[in-house]
């Protein structure tokens, strides 16, 4: 079985930086994409950032570009998303997400359950 | 104006049909992408729901029910989402998604209230 755990999330400061990781199981992890999805309290989906199965190829979305980096290490099956000078519009669930093949479709299936970063003062 | 733009709400009565739909920006030519939906209930992560390009190139969710099926119309530049025989399960959110211009693109979203 396909499993996603993300961890990570929590209460920072806007300005602070803070690392989210998901632990992947059930699949050969390398041979697939992997995303980014948050969504904000009472909003809808917004799409943050993917990377290609072997790491080498990434995209973000405009509103995170200069600030988030995705990466992820393959001999662990982990996928991380690195968070720099947060904002209080970056306050949200953030969920990883298979894709379907090795290359960013947007084919998500599964779903992580998410992990909830607030930024606040 | 938004890449997807979807209704904000729909209402249909259990057992009835609903048609959800997404409809793609002018100059977005629909015919060239796959149409992917999502189904979301509250304090759950969204679900697969379906893939739609063509009527030969389709694919439902593992566990999706046959009365969730997808189409386009190209007259209104949109996806289209049908649900058949609906239920109080039923009930939630849906997104539209697409894959733009090296980026992923959900649409707003519609509730759907079954009642």
């Amino acid at each position: 079985e396909v499993q996603l755990l993300e961890s990570g999330g929590g209460l920072v400061q806007p300005g602070g930086s803070l690392r989210l990781s998901c632990a992947a199981s059930g699949f050969t992890f390398s041979s697939y994409a992997m995303s980014w999805v948050r969504q904000a309290p009472g909003r809808g989906l917004e799409w943050v950032s993917a990377i290609s199965g072997g790491g080498d190829v990434t995209d973000y979305a405009d509103t995170v570009k200069g600030r988030f980096t995705i990466s992820r290490d393959n001999s662990r099956n982990t996928l991380y998303l690195q968070m720099n000078s947060l904002r209080g519009e970056d306050t949200a669930v953030y969920y990883c997400a298979k894709d379907q093949s090795a290359g960013s479709s947007g084919w998500f299936q599964p779903w992580g359950q998410g992990t909830l970063v607030t930024v606040s003062s | 104006q938004p890449v997807l733009t979807q209704p904000t709400s729909l209402s249909a009565s259990p057992g009835a049909s609903a048609r959800l739909t997404c409809t793609l920006r002018s100059g977005i030519n629909l015919g060239r992408y796959s149409i992917f939906w999502y189904q979301q209930k509250p304090e759950s992560p969204p679900r697969f729901l379906l893939r739609y390009y063509s009527d030969s190139s389709k694919h439902q969710g593992s566990g999706v029910p046959s009365r969730f099926s997808g189409s386009k119309d190209a007259s209104s530049n949109a996806g289209i989402l049908v649900i058949s025989g609906l239920q109080s399960e039923d009930e939630a959110d849906y997104y539209c998604m697409i894959w733009h211009s090296s980026a992923v693109v959900f649409g707003g979203g519609t509730k759907l209230t079954v009642l």
